[in-house]
Order: structure tokens, then sequence, then C-alpha cells
């Protein structure tokens, strides 16, 4: 059983196309995240939901807008898609943000290449 | 603000030796958690262990093992008697959240560690 699962794995794209990722968590965690991974591995959080509810919103362009429509699913979209958007992004969930203590669990990644 | 420092970009090492990488963090909150998370070649990150602030025992499990230093702020990981399978990007993290509420991580800019046969 697939704890957190992103869709699609791959997706690649041209500049000023509009795309989604989805990610659906079995663990019946509370909270999840999207996170970014660029070419140097470098990992920043992007956003948050707890119970649905934006818990965080780092400081990441209008055109990417975060939906959940349940607890245990985190989409991502992605309007008029740029060059500087090829990245690795990953989705988490965890239990609890009010206690720092839980571990995070990520999806396997999808990896976004913009040409 | 927060941080993680990860200094080491890539270690490599042959196999059956020991390495440690090292982790730096800088923090106000007197209540934090540390972690330390495995991404190997096929991209998944992998939980290894956390520590919470308050608690500066070192741990062992396996070939793996950690310390946890406040009074230097590091939380070195050590893996003893490498394998080629324990090549992978490592990465530090940092939970801080008590005074806001809400915690997030800060992922250190990760350490790549090869390990030659």
């Amino acid at each position: 059983d697939t704890a957190v699962s992103q869709t699609p794995k791959y997706l690649v794209t041209q500049m000023g196309n509009d795309k989604s990722i989805k990610c659906e968590q079995n663990l019946g965690h509370d909270t999840m995240y999207w996170y970014k991974q660029d070419s140097k591995k470098f990992l920043k959080i992007m956003f948050s939901y707890n119970n649905k509810e934006l818990i965080i919103n780092e400081t990441v362009p209008n055109r990417f807008s975060p939906k959940s429509p349940d607890k245990a699913h985190l989409n991502l979209h992605i309007n008029s898609l740029e060059l500087g958007d090829s990245a690795v992004y990953f989705c988490a969930s965890s239990q609890d943000p009010e206690r720092g203590y839980n571990e995070q669990f990520f999806g396997p990644g999808t990896r976004l290449t913009v040409l | 603000a927060q941080k993680v420092t990860q200094a080491q970009t890539e270690i490599s090492v042959v196999e059956k030796e020991d390495v440690t990488l090292d982790c730096v963090y800088e923090t106000r909150d007197t209540t934090y958690y540390l972690f330390w998370y495995k991404q190997p070649p096929s991209g998944e990150l992998v939980f290894l262990i956390r520590r919470n602030s308050f608690d500066e025992q070192n741990e062992i499990s396996g070939r793996y093992s950690w310390n946890f230093q406040k009074s230097t702020s590091s939380f070195n990981f050590t893996i003893t008697a490498s394998q080629v399978v324990d090549s992978a990007v490592y990465f530090c993290a940092l939970s801080e959240g008590f005074t806001s509420g809400t915690y997030k991580y800060i992922f250190g800019t990760g350490t790549r560690l090869k390990v030659l046969a």
C-alpha cells in the first residue's frame, strides 16, 4: 500500500501552459505539504494544509495554487508555467503540526520539466 | 532566523570506511526537533531519525548513529562500515514553530555520499 502517492511521476510541458499535480495520502494524517526541490537538490516548503485549511504559505508566485478537497488530498495547480518552475515537487503528510515531533512522510515526487 | 547548514556538499568513501555527516543548526526557539532523511538515487525521501531539543542522548541504530550536541548546535550522523547501498543524498532538517504555533521543516542543502566498492 502506497502511503503518499503523487500523479503524474513525470510531467513535460511547454512554457505558458497550465498543469496540475495530484497528491493523496492514506495515512489518516491531518496535514499535507508541498515542497519544491531544485536542480541543486535544495528542498523548500511551499504550502501546508491542515484539515483543508491553509496554514503555511511561503513566498510562492501566485501562479501556484494549492487545493485541498479533503484532508487526504492536496493538489497543486500551476498557471502560466515558466522555465524556472522545472523541478521535482514533493508532497508530504504528517500528523498534528502543532507538535513538530512528528515526521513527515513523502511521496515519490513529480519531476516537472518546462520546455 | 532558523537555518540548517550541511557544509559537506559531497563525500566519497571506500566501502567499510566510517563516515560522519555534519549538521549545524540555528534557532531561537527552545523547543525544536531535528531530523535526518535519506534520498537514494531513486529519488524518494526516507525518514531516518528525529531528536527533540530536550533529549541530548545519542542514538544508535545498527550501523547508524547520531550525535546531538546543543552546546555546539550540531546533530551529526555517522555511518559505520559504510556500504554501497548507503550512497544517497542525506538531508538534515530542523522543525521549529513553538513560537508561531505551526511547525515547518527547514532543510539543509544535503550531503551527497558516494560509497565506492
